[in-house]
């Protein structure tokens, strides 16, 4: 058990709909990441907050948003769904802001589009 | 943006085997750090490198920094079937912590 949670495991929904991932970092942890992981593909960066602040951007589509809570739970919105979109989305969290430090990852959410 | 290139993308070997897989950046890194993914499982760390050079053991698995902290490698001698599995290198996307992953390589061992 890593220490952080995602929910829902599993989520199946129609293109066009919007869809809430919700994660939960380590206690303690002030960074949380976001990747999308498609099939047999590696592990795509989509954004890094940090004590409630946005860090680091990656490769995220403008349909998708994030961000961190004061409890620092975070939070990955995805809008105008399109079946490209079925994917794996892993939350990590770190302890610290800089890159010295091991990710933990949750279980994922898989996303379906139908 | 920063980017780490790894390969090979998949790597099919005997039990009993090594296997090796290949991690390279452009650019000079802070570190790298090695992951595991199992099938159906999500990543977990294996280890960070920080020092030009550095070498460092897990049992059975040698992770090794290159001179220039421009590319790493996991060697795993007499591979196992509890081995199988996606193993990615990551290094830092900027200077803001961000972890970027290569694309993996998928290990599977035949019994």
């Amino acid at each position: 058990d890593s220490g952080v949670t995602q929910t829902p495991k599993h989520l199946i929904t129609a293109t066009g709909q919007r869809v809430t991932l919700r994660c939960s970092p380590r206690s303690g942890d002030l960074s949380v990441y976001w990747y999308q992981q498609s099939l047999d593909q590696g592990l795509q960066f989509l954004i890094q907050y940090y004590n409630g602040e946005e860090r680091a951007k990656g490769n995220i589509l403008e349909r998708f948003s994030a961000q961190q809570f004061p409890d620092l739970h975070s939070e990955l919105n995805l809008s105008s769904l399109e079946l490209g979109d079925s994917a794996l989305y892993f939350c990590a969290s770190s302890g610290a802001g800089g890159v010295l430090s091991e990710a933990f990852f949750g279980q994922g959410t898989r996303l379906t589009v139908v | 943006g920063q980017q780490v290139m790894q390969i090979p993308q998949y790597q099919h070997v005997q039990e009993g085997e090594d296997f090796t897989t290949y991690c390279n950046s452009s650019t000079t890194l802070s570190n790298i750090q090695w992951y595991k993914q199992r099938p159906g499982g999500h990543p977990v760390f294996l280890i960070q490198l920080v020092k030009s050079g550095e070498v460092k053991k897990q049992k059975r698995l040698t992770f090794q920094f290159g001179e220039a902290k421009k590319n790493s490698s996991l060697h795993i001698t007499a591979t196992q079937t509890t081995d199988v599995g996606t193993y990615f290198c990551a290094g830092p996307g900027g200077s803001q912590g961000n972890l970027i992953f290569g694309k993996g390589t998928k290990l599977s061992v035949k019994p």
